[in-house]
């Protein structure tokens, strides 16, 4: 299967900062990236994603960039805020998703 | 609207004993469904996976096994639970092959 490999696996933020999380995958033939947001106890649930035939994609202090040439992508975070502490996930899918370990992102008022 | 429901939330059980989880999904109809397990700060792994009624994929084999007896009704079970079988179990699913919709999640301790 896929091998998603995700760092850093901590992230500590100012308030207002950017937070940026990476992601590489080692199989050519994935072509859906998504992103979760995973709060203490929670479900994961989907905060963005990209299909390989876009590079990037943005969804207000949210975007993704994917790279398939060299395999890689991020989710970027503008003007971060305590509510977007919470651990992060990002998956790649040719058919199914595998999902890197998580980042946990903690954003300091 | 599309929704799914996962049960027990939480669940303790003695090393050894039986298991069962249940994960139905209402208002699509053939789903693909998933298995997740999440080992305490730790990332998602993938069980198993469903593209119908009957059919089956393991990615990780172990003492597991799931089961898909309807369209919208995927089941984990184990004979017998190890320790290590302790965490958090997800269902997912998706209509074709882009984004997946988790379950509220299962708790499993093993004790």
């Amino acid at each position: 299967g896929e091998n998603v490999e995700q760092h850093p696996s901590t992230l500590s933020v100012q308030e207002g900062d950017s937070a940026v999380i990476k992601c590489t995958y080692s199989d050519s033939a994935s072509n859906y990236f998504p992103w979760y947001k995973q709060e203490l106890g929670k479900r994961p649930q989907l905060i963005i994603d990209i299909r390989s035939n876009v590079g990037e994609k943005k969804d207000q202090r949210i975007a993704v960039t994917l790279n398939k040439t060299a395999k890689h992508f991020s989710l970027h975070i503008t003007e971060t805020q305590p509510e977007d502490s919470a651990v992060y996930f990002c998956a790649a899918s040719e058919f199914v998703g595998y999902f890197g370990s998580g980042t946990k992102l903690n954003v300091k008022p | 609207s599309q929704t799914i429901h996962q049960w027990p939330a939480t669940l303790v059980q003695p090393v050894g004993s039986p298991l069962s989880l249940e994960c139905t999904v209402e208002g699509t109809s053939n789903p693909n469904l998933y298995w997740y397990r999440q080992a305490a700060g730790r990332g998602l792994q993938l069980l198993f996976y469903s593209v119908g009624i009957g059919q089956i994929s393991s990615e990780v084999p172990q003492n597991l096994s799931a089961s898909r007896p309807q369209d919208r009704q995927f089941i984990l079970s184990s004979k017998k639970l190890l320790l290590s079988d302790s965490g958090f179990y997800l269902c997912a699913w998706s209509v074709g092959r882009y984004g997946y919709t988790f379950g509220s999640g299962t708790r499993l301790t093993v004790v």
